[in-house]
């Protein structure tokens, strides 16, 4: 398994640009998870997704939309680019299981690096 | 979310054992201790995690209090590669869906 996978590693935008982070995971989790982390500071969640058609907000959501229309995918859009952005992207995927009383870890990608000017 | 406090930064010796502490005093009877950790440029990475009972695997030790305020994951043996941030997370029974709640962790520095 590739477990999960971000494209692109790297990226340089101008402020007001749009773009689409990639993420896709080949095994088979229900949960998908978008993460920021600026320097110095821990990861904070943006979107998620529970299932295929279903997805909700996280801590800091605003500039950034998702869409999850297959289980693999769950790609991360910026309209208009800005600075505050700049930070490293990080897509995790789980698997959960709402009527069992325990829990299963998150797996992350190796994450976007975006820098907005 | 209950709130986890741990150590900005420890430091210690290859090849010795490593005990890295966490105290979350508003723990709910339901919330499982997670912790991860996050290589220099790599996104975190599962160790172990655990509900009431000390837990083991080949990564690490998790030591939990009786009273669950607090908790410690142990490094058996620390090798240079275990130089990392390691955020010590609480996540509610059977949830997971709205993501983890990361702290700024503590830097573990392994010197040779």
């Amino acid at each position: 398994n590739a477990g999960v996978t971000q494209t692109p590693k790297f990226r340089i935008l101008k402020i007001g640009q749009s773009m689409t982070l990639q993420c896709t995971q080949d095994m088979n989790h229900n949960y998908m998870y978008w993460y920021r982390q600026d320097p110095g500071m821990g990861l904070k969640l943006i979107y998620y997704s529970v299932g295929a058609g279903i997805t909700d907000k996280g801590e800091v959501p605003n500039g950034y939309n998702v869409s999850r229309s297959t289980t693999e995918d769950f790609p991360l859009r910026l309209e208009l680019a800005a600075p505050s952005q700049t930070s490293v992207y990080f897509c995790a995927s789980s698997y959960s299981i709402w009527t069992h009383l325990t829990n299963y870890e998150q797996y992350f990608g190796p994450g976007t690096r975006l820098t907005v000017t | 979310d209950a709130k986890t406090t741990q150590p900005n930064s420890m430091e210690s010796n290859e090849e010795e054992p490593v005990h890295l502490p966490c105290n979350h005093s508003t723990i709910s009877g339901t919330d499982y201790i997670h912790w991860y950790r996050q290589l220099p440029s790599q996104g975190p990475e599962y160790v172990i995690h655990g509900l009431t009972s000390n837990v083991n695997n080949r990564m690490a030790s998790l030591a939990i209090a009786e009273d669950r305020k607090s908790s410690t994951l142990i490094l058996h043996r620390a090798t240079l590669r275990d130089a990392a941030v390691y955020y010590c997370i609480l996540m509610a029974s059977g949830g997971g869906a709205d993501g983890l709640t990361f702290g700024k962790g503590t830097h573990l520095i392994i010197q040779p």
